[in-house]
Order: C-alpha cells, then structure tokens, then sequence
C-alpha cells in the first residue's frame, strides 16, 4: 500500500480565497483524522471520521472550516475564506481502530503545508 | 479528557550517547496506548515504538525503548547509540480504544556529531 497521500503537498494562496486539501486514506482503514500542526498549539485535531460519518468536529475552529468524506477512500478539507492565521501543516491520518486490544496506531500523510498571505 | 505532557522542549545528545525523552500523562482509563512518533525535517509522521499498558514488559524496538512506569503515568523514551539521523521532533501520543490519539507537545532532539 502507497500509504496515506494528501495533496496538494504545499499550497500558496491569498487571503479570502477557497483551500481544498485532500487524502487517500489507507485502503481498508475505518478511522479518518485530520490534525492541524502549528508551532504555538502543536498538533490539534479537527475532526475525526468512522467508517465515512463525521464522530466529532469540535475541533474545527470556525465555520469556516468545513470536512467531508463522501467515500472510503477520499476526504476532503475546506477552508473558506481563508486567512492568514489558518497557516500551518495540516496532516491527514487513518486507522484500524478495532476492539481493545486490536487497536493500532495512526499512519500519517506527509502533510500540507499551507500559507495564507 | 486525557492529557499528554512532555516538558523538555528541547533536548541535545552527542552522537553515539544515550538520551532520553520524558513523557507524562493523565487519565482515569486502565486499557489504553502509547506511542512515541518521530517528525524528521522531511515533517513525515514516523512510529516509533509502541506500548501496551496492559503489558508490564517495556516495549524496545531496536535501539529505542520505552520506561513504562502505569501507576506514575510516566512514559519515557530512551535512545541508545544515538545517530544524526535522529534529530527530530519526537511527540508522545495517547490511544484509548476507538478515540483519537492525543499528542503532547514535542521535544527536538538534536544529534551532535
């Protein structure tokens, strides 16, 4: 397997302009994160998918900051408009997260690297 | 809500020396995980090591191992024979069950040659 992938890797965009970033999670993977890395908050997570239905987006931070993932094997970030404090390393991640005992880690994408200016 | 604490920002070793990284955290739960990640420049989310806290035997995977101490919460990383390839930013992260994992806020490392 290729792993998690996530693109764009980097993305450069202005200030009020619509950011889609996206993931290809591990095939079979039930569990679907996506953390935003900043150097003052470290890694904070935003929102958290089971098998394709959103579990918990209390760590989106704004309406304008949207996810959804339409199947399996795609997920999708929004921010829209964007501003400049949404700069940061936005990693998607997946899991197997089975019975207690069967848990296993995360396996993280390379990360987006996003700047608002 | 579980917490993860690791109180050396930063840290240095000397290559080919023995350093080890501190880990906290706090939680009423008794089956859970942890983790150490690894977070070279390339910004790549790596594992590290991985312990079970029903398992009393720390957990070692190759030059990495991991004090595991239950009843204090402490979980440190200890890495033998240190290489310039482990300078990085290494993040302590708690699993319990089907939640997300819960990451403290990192140490860099940094190998001296």
């Amino acid at each position: 397997d290729a792993g998690v992938i996530q693109s764009p890797r980097h993305e450069v965009t202005e200030m009020g302009q619509e950011v889609t970033l996206r993931c290809k999670p591990i095939s079979g993977h039930d569990y679907l994160f996506w953390y935003r890395q900043t150097m003052m908050r470290g890694l904070e997570l935003l929102i958290y998918f089971n098998n394709n239905v959103p579990i918990d987006d209390s760590g989106m931070p704004e309406d304008r900051f949207s996810a959804k993932m339409p199947n399996a094997s795609f997920s999708t970030l929004k921010i829209q408009p964007s501003e400049p404090r949404d700069s940061a390393v936005y990693f998607c991640a997946s899991s197997l997260v089975g019975r207690p005992r069967r848990s296993t880690e995360a396996f993280f994408g390379q990360g987006t690297r996003l700047t608002v200016v | 809500a579980q917490t993860v604490t690791q109180s050396q920002p930063e840290m240095s070793v000397q290559e080919a020396e023995t350093v080890t990284l501190s880990c906290t955290y706090d939680t009423s739960e008794n089956n859970y995980y942890l983790f150490w990640y690894k977070q070279p420049p390339s910004r790549q989310m790596i594992l590290v090591i991985r312990q079970e806290a029903y398992k009393q035997q720390n957990a070692t995977e190759n030059r990495f191992s991991v004090n595991f101490q239950k009843a204090a919460k402490s979980f440190s990383l200890k890495i033998s024979d240190s290489q310039l390839g482990d300078t990085a930013m290494y993040f302590c992260a708690f699993l319990r069950g089907n939640t997300p994992l819960v990451f403290g806020k990192g140490t860099r490392l940094s190998v001296i040659a």
